[in-house]
């Protein structure tokens, strides 16, 4: 089965950029059937989709995040990135990579990783 | 963006009994809408696709419906493990999420 574990930094400082990464086991970031996506959570709050990346090369972002984000794939690894540049306190939250399955115009979240807590602090 | 509207935001309930929270669209989506379970320090589950349809393994007491812009998602009758976040999304546009339903034991 498809799993996926978020790595990178736990503590970003102000105005940095915070960088993820998410390595997949079970399927291959070459796959056509899924887009792979980031989403966060902020503490006791609710989820936020970031952007997601396909096979192809095409991406989407959250028009809120768009002017800093980008979002990558190293098939080499197996593995897709996220960079986020000019972080603020606001950007704290838990960083979840996600498989977004995708059949026919359905799609759906999952699975999903366990999630990475960043921080963004002095 | 599309909003999702939950409510209630927090559900107090008893195991055995029967719970509905509801989604509602700022715009159509059709069937376009999925339901998660989220439990404290994990990742959100999936329960629920397309309004309607069980995810594989999930119990039969779960259920989904409605279209358009108005949806329920249904747990029959209340199991300890169920006390939990519940989030909507819909991805007729970009994904967006609901805020949430905390169900809590009484």
């Amino acid at each position: 089965q498809v799993q996926l574990q978020e790595s990178g930094p736990r503590l970003v400082k102000p105005s940095q950029t915070l960088s993820l990464t998410c390595t997949v086991s079970g399927a291959s970031v070459r796959s056509g059937s899924y887009y792979w996506s980031w989403l966060r959570q902020p503490a006791g709050k609710g989820l936020e989709w970031i952007g997601r990346i396909y096979t192809s090369g095409n991406i989407n972002y959250n028009p809120s995040l768009m002017s800093r984000l980008v979002l990558s794939v190293d098939a080499s690894k197996n593995q897709f990135s996220l960079n986020l540049t000019s972080v603020t306190a606001a950007d704290t939250a838990v960083y979840f990579c996600a498989t977004e399955t995708v059949v026919g115009t359905k799609n759906w979240f999952a699975p999903w990783g366990q999630g990475t807590l960043v921080t963004v602090s002095s | 963006d599309i909003q999702l509207t939950q409510s209630p935001s927090s559900l107090s309930a008893s195991v055995g009994d029967r719970v509905t929270i509801t989604c509602h669209a700022s715009q159509d989506i059709t069937d376009f809408l999925n339901w998660y379970q989220q439990k404290p320090g994990e990742a959100p589950k999936l329960l629920i696709y397309d309004a309607s349809n069980l995810e594989t393994g999930v119990p039969s007491r779960f259920s989904g419906r409605g279209s358009g812009t108005d949806f329920t998602f249904t747990i029959s009758s209340l199991q300890p493990e169920d006390f939990a976040t519940y989030f909507c999304q819909q991805y007729d546009k970009l994904p967006t999420f609901g805020q949430g339903t905390k169900l809590e034991i009484k």
